[in-house]
């Protein structure tokens, strides 16, 4: 079975300060992995996705995640946070051997204040 | 530009009506599902679909149906609404690995649904 877990249901951060939201996952096989953004009264939308390849993954809006395989841990960063970026951020795995389903997060709200 | 488009964005219906909500996406995409999202709840799956014509139960597929006659086409229904099924309702499409998809869901912006 696949498992997602996102620790922190809110993360608060400064404007201009870093900022990381944690994911980590369950996986029997290989994980594909991936960060959605949600912004109020809208879909989700995608942020980035690990695949394969270099573990440092760089998606859109300047957001990075860090692909740790050892920790089983997929965490999203920004170097510099931004007003705009709050919202809500929730990360998704599949595994490679089960099939097209993606397990979802429960969610992380990024506050950022000015 | 790929897009997920669900046909309405806020309802407001009465307890007992049926109610539809209609899903459509234009990235020829075989699997297609419905979620609904709660605060603190997450994103829950009702029903997907591999194929036209079939469908498969997701976490909570009590109290709906669906309908899925043609590839871009994905219906949820609410034959009866009740007052706990008001809710964000989310549709998404993605591609099969066989089709060289990775799972990446594309969504539709929503559907605020509200049961009085």
């Amino acid at each position: 079975a696949q498992s997602v877990a996102q620790p922190e249901d809110q993360v608060n951060v400064a404007e201009g300060n870093p900022l990381t939201v944690k994911c980590t996952y369950s996986v029997s096989g290989n994980p594909y992995l991936f960060w959605y953004v949600q912004y109020p009264n809208r879909g989700l939308q995608f942020l980035l996705k690990y695949i394969t390849g270099d573990n440092l993954v760089k998606g859109s809006y300047g957001f990075e995640a860090e692909f740790n395989k050892s920790q089983t841990s997929f965490h999203l960063k920004k170097p510099s946070a931004l007003v705009s970026d709050s919202a809500l951020y929730f990360c998704a795995v599949r595994d490679s051997n089960a099939g097209n389903m993606l397990t979802f997060g429960g969610g992380t709200r990024l506050m950022v204040k000015p | 530009d790929v897009k997920v488009t669900q046909s309405s964005r806020y309802l407001v219906k009465r307890t007992g009506e049926k109610v539809f909500l209609e899903c459509v996406q234009d990235m020829d995409h075989e699997n297609m599902f419905w979620y609904r999202q709660d605060p603190g709840l997450g994103l829950r799956l009702i029903y997907f679909s591999y194929d036209v014509k079939m469908k498969e139960k997701g976490d909570i597929p009590e109290g709906y149906s669906v309908s899925r006659e043609k590839k871009e086409r994905f219906s949820l229904i609410l034959e009866s609404a009740s007052t706990n099924q008001t809710s964000m309702y989310l549709c998404a499409s993605s591609r099969t690995g066989t089709s060289g998809g990775t799972g990446e869901l594309f969504f539709g912006e929503g559907s605020r649904l509200t049961v009085l």
